[in-house]
């Protein structure tokens, strides 16, 4: 199993441009999710799904959307990126129900 | 769901036991309490969780107090691999989110 895997993982942005950041999982979990950490902080929720084609927004969604047509893929979308959107993203997934999420390595994003 | 307080950080010598405290005063009666951490720059790795016994696995022991106001994390024989930031976390049984907060920074020394 590859687990939670993540691309790119780094990316530089320039103002107003926009990209999508992929996340996919071999592990058959409904429940995806995506985060950012800014420095020296904890992991704050963006959006999250609980299966195919059900997505809901978390703490932080603005400036992202995301989809979920598979099981196994749940890309992140910034429409126009912004410098406050520099950040490390990380994709997540676990079973629904439980808290137990399994994380990817991250994608280090900086906006100029 | 509940908020959580984690010193901010620990020292621990390697190969002795790291006890890692968390305050969740404000937890209700079918709220969990999670344990992650995250070693520089990695995404965040699941340790354990529990309601109200006590839990063990291969990574580390959770203990939670009789009135649930208050749990430790026990890493029984800290290696400098366990230098991380630990993350507490109460989760309610129907909520999906996991709310993070600054976590503790735990140094093992040699």
């Amino acid at each position: 199993n590859a687990g939670v895997t993540q691309t790119p993982k780094f990316q530089v942005l320039k103002t107003g441009q926009s990209m999508t950041l992929q996340c996919a999982q071999d592990m058959n979990h409904e429940y995806m999710s995506w985060y950012r950490q800014d420095p020296g902080m904890g992991l704050r929720l963006i959006h999250y799904s609980v299966g195919a084609g059900i997505t809901d927004q978390g703490e932080v969604p603005n400036g992202y959307n995301v989809s979920r047509s598979t099981t196994e893929d749940f890309p992140l979308r910034l429409l126009s990126a912004a410098p406050s959107q520099t950040s490390v993203y990380f994709c997540a997934s676990g079973r629904t129900g439980t808290g137990e999420q399994y994380f990817g390595p991250g994608t280090r994003l900086t906006v100029t | 769901d509940a908020k959580t307080t984690q010193p901010t950080s620990m020292d621990c010598a390697e190969g002795r036991a790291a006890n890692l405290p968390c305050n969740h005063s404000t937890i209700s009666g079918n709220e969990y309490v999670y344990w992650y951490r995250q070693i520089h720059s990695q995404g965040p790795q699941y340790i354990i969780h529990g309601l109200k016994n006590n839990e063990t696995n291969e990574m580390a022991s959770l203990i939670i107090t009789e009135d649930r106001k208050s749990s430790t994390l026990i890493l029984p024989h800290a290696t400098l691999r366990d230098t991380a930031v630990y993350y507490c976390i109460v989760r309610g049984v129907s909520n999906y989110q996991l709310i993070w907060g600054a976590g503790t920074k735990l140094i093992i020394k040699p």
